[in-house]
């Protein structure tokens, strides 16, 4: 069975240029979460999809930051525009959804340089 | 927020020997999970802790559920190269357990 896919793995962009990540979930997973790691610390929450409904976007700057599932499987995060403190990792995981069906299962990240 | 404190930050250690790490918190927690981390990758759940006191086994990897439910501990036995990464502690900081605060990690390097 296939993991959780993230593409690009690696981008490199200017500050003020847009950039967008894409995400496709494990297959049947209903739950899918964007998150931020920056260098030397653990991953933080920025949004959590439950099909295609935004259920906690609390975390999400969304001056710039914006998020979108449509049809409930794959995801894309976008930056708009992208500023220098942008550069981090930015993860996709995703769960089944459901009482007792919260593992949450990673993909590899894509990892922004903002120049 | 909650926040979970790692320690110690990173560790040297020869192949071959034990690690201990831990993990603590200001607050209680109801469930606590440890992942790993590889260089390039995203963080794979290793462990899930449920109950107080709880102390569950994965391989040479062995977590404990600490009696106050304010800390855990992961214990790596017999350590091998392959067990290089960060390793992060995890737990549910909202009314759902699928919101995690992850603390910073501890990163261990392996001496062959």
């Amino acid at each position: 069975e296939a993991g959780v896919v993230q593409s690009p793995r690696y981008k490199i962009i200017e500050k003020k240029q847009p950039v967008a990540f894409w995400c496709n979930p494990i297959s049947g997973h209903n739950t899918l979460y964007w998150y931020l790691q920056n260098l030397g610390q653990g991953p933080e929450l920025l949004i959590r999809y439950e099909n295609e409904e935004a259920v906690d976007d609390s975390q999400l700057p969304k001056d710039r930051f914006s998020a979108e599932r449509l049809k409930g499987v794959d995801s894309t995060l976008k930056i708009q525009p992208a500023e220098l403190g942008d550069s981090a990792v930015y993860l996709c995981a995703s769960s089944l959804g459901g009482a007792g069906q919260e593992t949450q299962y990673f993909g590899p990240g894509t990892r922004l340089l903002v120049l | 927020g909650q926040q979970l404190n790692q320690s110690p930050q990173s560790m040297f250690i020869q192949e071959g020997e034990d690690v201990s790490m831990n993990c603590t918190s200001s607050s209680i927690f109801n469930t606590w999970l440890w992942y790993k981390q590889d260089p390039g990758e995203g963080p794979v759940l290793l462990i899930a802790l449920y109950k107080a006191g709880e102390l569950t086994s994965n391989g040479r990897l062995t977590a404990q559920f600490g009696i106050t439910r304010k800390d855990s501990f992961l214990n790596i036995s017999a350590s091998i190269p392959s067990d290089v990464g960060i390793y992060f502690c995890a737990g549910p900081s909202g009314a759902g357990s699928y919101q995690l605060t992850f603390g910073k990690g501890t990163k261990l390097s392996v001496i062959p």
